[in-house]
């Protein structure tokens, strides 16, 4: 696509549920990063893949947050057992690996915990 | 892992006039680029201006001009002729450039108000 897609753009769940989070980056881009931002807060750090494996996962918050690339393209953000606190809006971005050029950014999935 | 550090949470400019943003970042790194993202409301995050860390020559974008300090780890944007569509946060954003490692940290943000 033109674009880094991110899918679905607003999502609401019940506290306790398990959700996923989708990411579809420009094509060809090898880098894909993850970021939470919570409401006028700058973009947390939580995932970076460099192609399939994820080469750096230090801002994973804790073991009920995973995140995967199977084939070194589209990435999927996954969150078991819910929490208010995990309510925020989560943002992917895309950037071709090595090269000195910008990271390109989704309009992100703002997630709702009820 | 690096640290972006903005100091401003907000800030205000009179349209047509000029605004400095700050930004200083921690690292041992020696090669590195750094980047300030706008963020209207719409939440897309667009590329203002980017900086090479082994380009002594501040980066510049039309009305929008960077302040390189390398030893001093200092990074600010200065608005010129500042309009109301320049209204928005602005991010901060350090991104390594370690063998293939080219993972990005952001600032706090700024939130910049232009009053006509």
């Amino acid at each position: 696509g033109a674009g880094v897609s991110q899918t679905p753009s607003n999502k609401v769940t019940e506290k306790g549920k398990y959700v996923e989070l989708r990411c579809d980056p420009i094509s060809g881009h090898t880098a894909l990063y993850w970021y939470r931002q919570s409401l006028g807060q700058g973009p947390e750090f939580l995932i970076y893949f460099q192609g399939t494996g994820a080469a750096d996962d230090s801002g994973l918050p804790n073991d009920r947050f995973f995140a995967v690339r199977p084939e070194g393209s589209v990435s999927t953000l996954k969150i078991q057992r819910t929490e208010r606190g995990d309510s925020a809006v989560y943002l992917c971005a895309s950037s071709l690996l090595g090269v000195v050029t910008e990271a390109f950014f989704g309009q992100g999935t703002r997630l709702t915990v009820v | 892992a690096q640290t972006v550090t903005q100091s401003q949470p907000e800030m205000s400019v009179q349209e047509a006039e000029t605004v400095t943003l700050s930004c200083t970042y921690d690292t041992s790194e020696s090669d590195y680029y750094l980047f300030w993202y706008k963020q209207p409301p719409s939440r897309q995050m667009i590329l203002v201006i980017r900086q090479e860390a082994y380009k002594q020559q501040n980066a510049t974008e039309n009305r929008f001009s960077v302040n390189f300090q390398k030893a001093a780890k200092s990074f600010s944007l200065k608005i010129s002729d500042s309009q109301l569509g320049d209204a928005a946060m602005y991010f901060c954003a350090y991104r390594s450039d370690w063998g293939n490692n080219n993972d990005m940290r952001f600032g706090a943000g700024t939130r910049l108000t232009v009053k006509p």
